[in-house]
């Protein structure tokens, strides 16, 4: 069966620091895979999307970005946090467009 | 791109009795239309979808309609459980989700 891993569960970190999240899927092969941001209270921003290894489409400008180094492999990274990135992260996968999403347990990152 | 509306922000019923949600969307073009619940610090989890060659389908005490003229789809909990609190949201094409609605269920 498939399987998504996200890691950490928890972050704080400060202002003006760099951040990396992954994300792998086990268990099928060539995912779509989405990061997503929650904040409190609110619904789910898409981030980033991907269709295959190095293919990145990002929905909303900012400080943030995405690599998909290998197939099941997705991260989101900055150079230097915001106040304003603080939230709840997902990551997602699906077999392709129009199908189901398989969430991860999210990230929960605070900036100080 | 895709522009997804959803109301109630909030519901509070009885146990016992139904609950509605709904969504509307902009692109005609989207045929695909899922509902998530979401647990207080937990993951969104798929509870039933719909596309659109299809009006209504049903899973137990979970159905949702689709009015593709009138882009617009409903989640319909009956006989409601406590354990069916939590937030719901919708979504429409690849990756557009609603605002949520977060249901309370009275005991």
């Amino acid at each position: 069966s498939q399987t998504i891993h996200q890691w950490p569960a928890t972050l704080v970190q400060p202002v003006g620091s760099p951040l990396s999240l992954e994300c792998t899927v086990e268990g099928t092969s060539n995912p779509n895979l989405y990061w997503y941001r929650q904040a409190a209270g609110r619904g789910l921003q898409l981030l980033f999307y991907s269709v295959g290894i190095g293919q990145i489409s990002s929905e909303v400008p900012q400080n943030l970005s995405a690599s998909r180094p290998q197939d099941r492999q997705f991260i989101l990274s900055s150079k230097k946090l915001l106040l304003s990135d603080s939230g709840f992260y997902l990551c997602a996968w699906s077999v392709q467009d129009d199908q189901p999403q398989h969430f991860g347990d999210g990230t929960r990152l605070s900036i100080l | 791109g895709e522009n997804v509306e959803q109301h109630p922000s909030t519901l509070s019923v009885q146990e016992g009795d139904s609950a509605v949600i709904k969504c509307t969307y902009s692109d005609s073009a989207s045929n695909y239309f899922p509902w998530y619940k979401q647990e207080l610090g937990k993951r969104p989890q798929l509870i039933i979808d719909i596309r659109s060659n299809v009006g209504e389908k049903k899973d137990q005490r979970i159905a949702v309609t689709l009015n593709k003229t009138a882009k617009h789809f409903s989640l319909h909990i009956t006989e409601t459980q406590p354990e069916d609190s939590a937030v719901y949201f919708c979504a429409a094409g690849k990756f557009y989700f609603g605002s949520g609605t977060k249901l309370n269920v009275k005991p």
